[in-house]
């Protein structure tokens, strides 16, 4: 069964600083899809990246970059220099490729909050 | 209309009541989700709909009956729901292919049972 894990429930920071939220997962597929969704006060679900297993380059797009590190099954999120816009909760999530359609397993997500 | 919408934005109902949860996506995808995110759980998915076929449902009671009419719309009927139903349901939709791709969601049914 495929799991996902968000260990931080909740991360206050101040602006500017620099956050990394983390994210563990558990597949026996070896290939699958790994993303991170952005969800604002408003409720929409905003996708931010989609990583497939077999790239593990780091991507960096403005101030989010990913790290994506098969050994430790991990595949955490760092914002540099927040800010207040960032506020949100954040999943991480896992693909399964079986049967149809694209099933995704979420995290529980993170709440991070950027303070003035 | 862009993206994922979905009708009502809040919906306040009583256990006999029924109703149904609208979605429409403007994206041209063939595949489509329904989700329910209830507090301080992961969001659960409850259904799938891959070129207007039902390939997925998660173990979910009867009271919900989904609805595929056609590739750009899904529905949620509702029907002598329960209290610990309420939740924020949301619908996504995605294209499918050789590759996975990332799904859009809607901005979400509030829906309250009273």
């Amino acid at each position: 069964a495929q799991k996902v894990t968000q260990a931080q429930t909740e991360i206050s920071v101040v602006e500017k600083e620099d956050v990394t939220l983390d994210c563990v997962y558990e597949t026996r597929d070896t290939t699958y899809y790994l993303f991170w969704y952005k969800q604002p006060p408003s409720g929409e679900l905003v996708f931010l990246i989609r990583r497939n297993s077999f790239d593990e380059q780091n991507e960096i797009s403005g101030r989010y970059s990913w790290n994506f590190q098969k050994s430790t099954s991990s595949f955490n999120f760092t914002i540099t220099a927040s800010q207040v816009v960032d506020s949100a909760v954040y999943f991480c999530a896992l693909s399964e490729a079986t049967g149809g359609g694209n099933k995704l397993t979420f995290g529980t997500g993170t709440q991070l909050k950027v303070e003035l | 209309e862009t993206g994922v919408t979905q009708t009502p934005r809040h919906l306040v109902m009583g256990m006999t009541n029924k109703k149904s949860l609208k979605c429409e996506q403007h994206l041209g995808h063939n595949a489509m989700y329904w989700y329910k995110q209830s507090a301080k759980k992961p969001l659960e998915l409850m259904f799938v709909y891959s070129l207007e076929e039902r390939v997925e449902n998660n173990s979910v009671p009867s009271r919900f009956s989904p609805e595929c009419p056609n590739s750009s719309h899904l529905f949620l009927h509702l029907h002598t729901l329960q209290p610990e139903d309420s939740a924020l349901y949301l619908c996504a939709s995605s294209q499918e292919g050789d590759r996975l791709y990332e799904q859009y969601f809607g901005p979400g049914t509030r829906l309250t049972v009273t």
